[in-house]
């Protein structure tokens, strides 16, 4: 079990270019989270997988953002027109169904100039 | 979303112990957890307590739980130089999703 990967590890763009991120899951794990963190925070939920199914998405996840999930497995997360404020840490973690825990990847740092 | 506080700052001395506190707001809370986060690291998951138990225990941490006041904290023994970090506390919803406190950053002096 090699843990949940995330890549990048880090990212610098410039405002108005699109990124994509990308989150290798725990193998067998069906639940798969995106959160974003800024500087001097905690982890805000953006959104969550069931399998493929994107079961929730939060207020925080304009329509410039999308992320997807089409085997179950690993997930990406795209963001269109990158601007200033989307500048965060975007992180990942995954669990089994109704497992109590969620195991975190090591994280998207993003930069947009 | 649901609110949960932390104090920003802790500073204690190498060996003696450390109490990181939190508050929640969501009474349908069914677990509560701790994880830590060293610099540009992902979180690592400490402990995590069921809501119905008030203690737990795991080597040098102690999780305490004050359902009634919505209070949770987490004690480290024998505090040591790797223990710096930041530590979250956060709750997991009735529907499964998460919410996180901004973060008690633990300095350990030498």
């Amino acid at each position: 079990d090699t843990g949940v990967s995330q890549d990048p590890r880090h990212k610098i763009t410039k405002r108005g270019q699109n990124v994509t991120f990308r989150c290798d899951p725990i193998s067998e794990h069906n639940r798969l989270y995106w959160y974003r963190q800024t500087l001097g925070q905690g982890p805000e939920f953006l959104t969550y997988f069931q399998n493929e199914a994107q079961l929730e998405k939060s207020r925080l996840l304009s329509d410039r953002f999308s992320a997807e999930r089409p085997k179950g497995s690993f997930s990406t997360l795209e963001i269109q027109r990158t601007e200033q404020g989307d500048s965060a840490m975007y992180l990942c973690a995954s669990s089994l169904d109704y497992q109590e825990t969620q195991y975190f990847g090591p994280g998207t740092r993003l930069l947009v100039l | 979303g649901e609110d949960v506080e932390q104090s920003l700052f802790l500073s204690v001395r190498e060996g003696d112990s450390s109490v990181i506190n939190c508050t929640y707001t969501d009474s349908s809370s069914t677990y509560l957890y701790w994880y830590k986060q060293e610099p540009g690291a992902g979180l690592q998951l400490l402990t995590y307590i069921f809501s119905n138990m008030d203690m737990k225990q795991d080597q040098r941490l102690t999780v305490l739980l004050n359902k009634k006041d919505k209070h949770l904290s987490l004690r480290i023994a024998d505090t040591q130089t790797g223990d710096s970090a930041i530590y979250f506390c956060a709750e997991r919803s009735n529907f499964n999703k998460f919410y996180f406190g901004s973060g008690t950053k633990l300095n350990v002096k030498p």
